[in-house]
């Protein structure tokens, strides 16, 4: 049983270009959420997704990050022009169900480095 | 804004059991604790979750207190490997995102 996968594992941007991170939940899961860690700090929650539609992306700054997970493939997140202040580990973690009560499998994260 | 309060950092001997504090004193009756781990840089792991009763598994039990108001999350034999930053969640009826605090660094010597 493969984990949550995540890749790239590091990514080096510089300002300006646009960053991909990637996201295959465990099988069977269909609920995705993406989490950012700046240094030194905890995960924050980003957004909530569930196949082809978004659910909770009270988290998502307003302009330049967005997020999909599509019927078929990874979920991404996509950060557009990106800054220095992106620069964070990205977390992604799946569940088989949403809801309280289920559990949330993380992967080992995309760290973003925007020089 | 996390609901939880946890010490800063933690000792314990490797061979000892490690008792994590955690208040929630805010929490409501339909909101469940969680606990989880994250070793070094790595991405959290999931260790238990409870609502009222007090939990058990392979990795760690949790006790809560009968007002729910603050609860324990106990390894009953710490290993050096167990050294990690521990997170108490209080998760938040009605959605599904965890939110973490600062956690507990915990820190298991020979």
């Amino acid at each position: 049983n493969a984990g949550v996968m995540q890749n790239p594992r590091h990514l080096v941007r510089r300002r300006g270009q646009e960053a991909r991170l990637r996201c295959s939940p465990m099988k069977g899961h269909s609920h995705v959420y993406w989490y950012r860690q700046l240094p030194e700090e905890g995960l924050k929650f980003m957004v909530y997704l569930q196949k082809e539609n978004i659910i909770d992306e009270s988290g998502m700054p307003k302009e330049r990050f967005s997020a999909e997970f599509p019927k078929e493939g990874p979920s991404i997140l996509r950060i557009q022009q990106v800054v220095r202040g992106d620069s964070a580990a990205y977390f992604c973690a799946s569940s088989p169900t949403g809801g309280i009560g289920s559990e949330q499998y993380f992967g080992p994260g995309t760290r973003l480095t925007v020089t | 804004d996390a609901k939880t309060t946890q010490p800063t950092s933690m000792d314990c001997a490797e061979g000892r059991a490690a008792n994590l504090p955690c208040n929630h004193s805010t929490i409501s009756g339909n909101e469940y604790v969680y606990w989880y781990r994250q070793i070094h840089s790595q991405g959290p792991q999931y260790i238990i979750h409870g609502l009222k009763n007090n939990e058990t598994n392979e990795m760690a039990s949790l006790i809560i207190t009968e007002d729910r108001k603050s609860s324990t999350l106990i390894l009953p034999h710490a290993t050096l490997r167990d050294t990690a930053v521990y997170y108490c969640i209080v998760r938040v009826a009605n959605t599904d995102k965890l939110i973490f605090g600062t956690g507990t660094r915990l820190q298991v010597f020979p």
